[in-house]
């Protein structure tokens, strides 16, 4: 079945520090892939999306983009704040289904 | 315009009881979907529903149930709790016939079963 592999946390960074999460992925067909944001006690918060091979999904200078030939979505920021620690989550979404497969969180944590 | 909203906010029921969670999908949303994220894990798929039918359904027992009403609004309901059951409840939901959808999470309901 489709799945979603995320690197292990903590990730521990200094402010303004360059970051970079791996996700990979297993799917049949061609899938819609997200990043999520929890912030501590929340729900989650879509990030950023990207919904065919070599989009680039952007918000609040994260970004991340579709590479089906290596089947990742990595989720990267130039310059982090002390505000972007949160858990994010690597998601893919089937061809045809609207079911979400989440890969199980990277908690970051960004240090003054 | 309102997202998703969820109610309660946080609960704690007894081993054995049993509960009722609601849902309101976002605004132009037709679709309702259910996840159960546990404590350190990802969320992980309950059931959807679609024209007031379970589309889909994850690897859940029949303990779990649920319903949409003619307005999209949805319930979930967990019979006889078990420990295992204390979870983050998360509704999500979506407009059925969008490619690439966009599903909307709401803030969640906390379920702590003792």
């Amino acid at each position: 079945g489709d799945s979603v592999t995320q690197m292990e946390g903590p990730v521990t960074l200094s402010e303004e520090a360059f970051l970079t999460i791996n996700c990979t992925y297993t799917a049949t067909g061609y899938p819609s892939l997200f990043w999520y944001v929890q912030y501590p006690g929340e729900g989650l918060q879509l990030l950023l999306k990207a919904t065919k091979a070599d989009d680039k999904g952007s918000n609040k200078g994260f970004e991340a983009t579709y590479r089906k030939e290596t089947t990742s979505f990595h989720l990267e920021k130039g310059s982090v704040q002390v505000s972007d620690s949160a858990v994010y989550f690597c998601a893919l979404l089937s061809q045809g289904f609207q079911k979400l497969v989440f890969g199980t969180g990277t908690r970051l944590l960004v240090s003054p | 315009d309102a997202g998703v909203t969820q109610s309660p906010t946080h609960l704690i029921k007894t081993r054995g009881q049993q509960v009722t969670l609601r849902c309101s999908p976002k605004s132009g949303h037709d679709t309702v979907s259910w996840y159960q994220q546990a404590l350190g894990q990802g969320p992980q798929f309950i059931f959807q529903y679609y024209e007031e039918e379970e589309r889909q359904r994850g690897n859940f027992p029949d303990r779990f149930s649920g319903h949409q009403f003619p307005n999209y609004s949805s319930e979930l309901n967990v019979n006889a709790l078990l420990l295992g059951d204390s979870a983050l409840y998360l509704c999500a939901s979506s407009y059925y016939y969008s490619s690439g959808n966009t599903i909307y999470f709401g803030e969640g309901s906390w379920l702590t079963v003792v």
